[in-house]
């Protein structure tokens, strides 16, 4: 199995670019989130799925939008990049009745110039 | 004051040392507790997870929770310098029963040899 599968690994985009860093996995699992890591700040979520169909708010949601058409992928759009968003994401899983417990992604590096 | 609370180190011990990393939180309805190890450029990986309070152990790795002073806490005997990483807490509660956890910041930690 691969596990959670993210690509890119690299961007590098212009400001107001748009892109779609895309998740997916390959467990089964009805919850993937998303979440993005600063120097100093640890993760924060910016937005997470419960099953196909069914997305929320997280912590950071401005700025980015996701959606859940099936149950192994859950993209992530920036509409238009700000410098703000340079950071690294990182998409994490997990089984819905589970309590926690999740399964990262290597993670995708994103400079926004 | 954010729910969770980590110290960001970097704490450098020699290889061979017992090192403690802790995490303080605000939340009481917290259950689930989990410390993820995140090596340079990688995702985390979960390392531990323990429900309520009480002790778990794993190898060279011991989990502690203390709810009533809410404080967790996990130890690594004969630390070695494949333990340097950065380790992140987390922990969640029941919220709509989806289990969202909140993260610390990280520790950085350096053994050195």
């Amino acid at each position: 199995n691969a596990g959670v599968t993210q690509t890119p690994k690299f961007q590098v985009l212009k400001t107001g670019q748009s892109m779609t860093l895309q998740c997916a996995q390959d467990m089964n699992h009805e919850y993937m989130s998303w979440y993005r890591q600063d120097p100093g700040m640890g993760l924060r979520l910016i937005h997470y799925s419960v099953g196909a169909g069914i997305t929320d708010q997280g912590e950071v949601p401005n700025g980015y939008n996701v959606s859940r058409s099936t149950t192994e992928d859950f993209p992530l759009r920036l509409l238009s990049a700000a410098p703000s968003q340079t950071s690294v994401y990182f998409c994490a899983s997990s089984l819905r009745e589970n309590t926690g417990e999740l399964f990262f992604g290597e993670g995708s590096r994103l400079t926004v110039l | 004051q954010k729910e969770v609370e980590q110290d960001p180190g970097p704490l450098s011990v020699p290889e061979g040392a017992i090192v403690s990393l802790n995490c303080t939180y605000s939340n009481s309805a917290f259950q689930y507790f989990m410390w993820y190890r995140q090596y340079s450029r990688k995702g985390p990986e979960l390392l531990m997870y323990t429900y309520s309070s009480g002790n778990k152990e794993d190898g060279r790795f011991t989990a502690q929770v203390d709810k009533s002073s809410k404080y967790i806490s996990l130890f690594i005997r004969d630390s070695q310098p494949s333990d340097s990483a950065t380790y992140l807490c987390a922990m969640s509660a029941a919220a709509g029963g989806s289990y969202i956890p909140t993260f610390g910041r990280g520790t950085s930690l350096i053994v050195h040899p």
